[in-house]
């Protein structure tokens, strides 16, 4: 079955470094999505992305976060400036064509310590 | 705007025993409903969905969900708990039902232990 992978599986980085965060979506995917998970905390969307162009964004993702679609396979999510609070786990997720018929797949997750 | 209430952050059961893990939701709008599973060091998998037409739903593993509108509850089951169905589970609504970027509302998730 088709899987969303993400890399790294876990980055470690200073204070105020940039990181980019990696994901190969399922290849007929045509949504994109970032979410992360604070230790013990819930699930949260950062952003959805659809013909090479941001669709939504939430409030946590701020002038500090980017998304890009570099290729035709590579999604990534960029932190230009991280800050100890951005410590989390980070999943990418794809869905096919419009409609809630088509759930969202998720990637294992990329879990960013931010020292 | 949507939300996602869990009852319970942890759940134990025997194993062999009924699991029962509660949902409710909040939305304006039909709501379209998601179950995904968390296992350790793992990522979300879907367990099922609920989108429109029969309001009892199969998933994967042994799982279902009913979705009730008149209590706004969409309560996840297993007739018989098995070791491997320990995991973090979360319930999930999409916010813009029809629409075509579906951002997913989550709960706060319930772990389930599952002991002999």
């Amino acid at each position: 079955e088709p899987e969303v992978t993400q890399t790294p599986s876990h980055q470690v980085t200073q204070m105020g470094q940039e990181v980019i965060l990696r994901c190969v979506p399922i290849s007929n995917h045509l949504y994109f999505y970032w979410y992360r998970q604070i230790l013990g905390q819930k699930v949260e969307f950062l952003v959805s992305f659809y013909n090479n162009e941001i669709s939504e964004k939430s409030e946590i993702f701020d002038d500090q976060f980017s998304v890009e679609r570099p290729d035709g396979s590579n999604f990534t999510l960029k932190i230009r400036s991280t800050k100890l609070e951005d410590s989390a786990m980070y999943f990418c997720a794809s869905s096919d064509i419009i409609g809630p018929n088509q759930p969202q797949h998720f990637g294992d997750g990329t879990r960013l310590s931010i020292l | 705007a949507q939300s996602v209430t869990q009852l319970g952050s942890h759940v134990s059961v025997s194993e062999g025993a009924l699991v029962l893990l509660r949902c409710n939701y909040s939305s304006s709008v039909p709501p379209y409903l998601f179950w995904y599973v968390q296992y350790p060091n793992q990522g979300l998998q879907l367990l099922l969905k609920y989108t429109t037409g029969a309001t009892l739903v199969k998933g994967i593993n042994g799982f279902e969900a009913e979705f009730k509108k008149s209590e706004t509850s969409f309560h996840l089951t297993k007739p018989s708990a098995h070791m491997s169905d320990a995991a973090e589970y979360f319930c999930a609504v999409s916010d813009t039902p029809g629409g075509g970027y579906n951002k997913l509302i989550f709960g706060a998730g319930t772990r389930l232990a599952v002991h002999p």
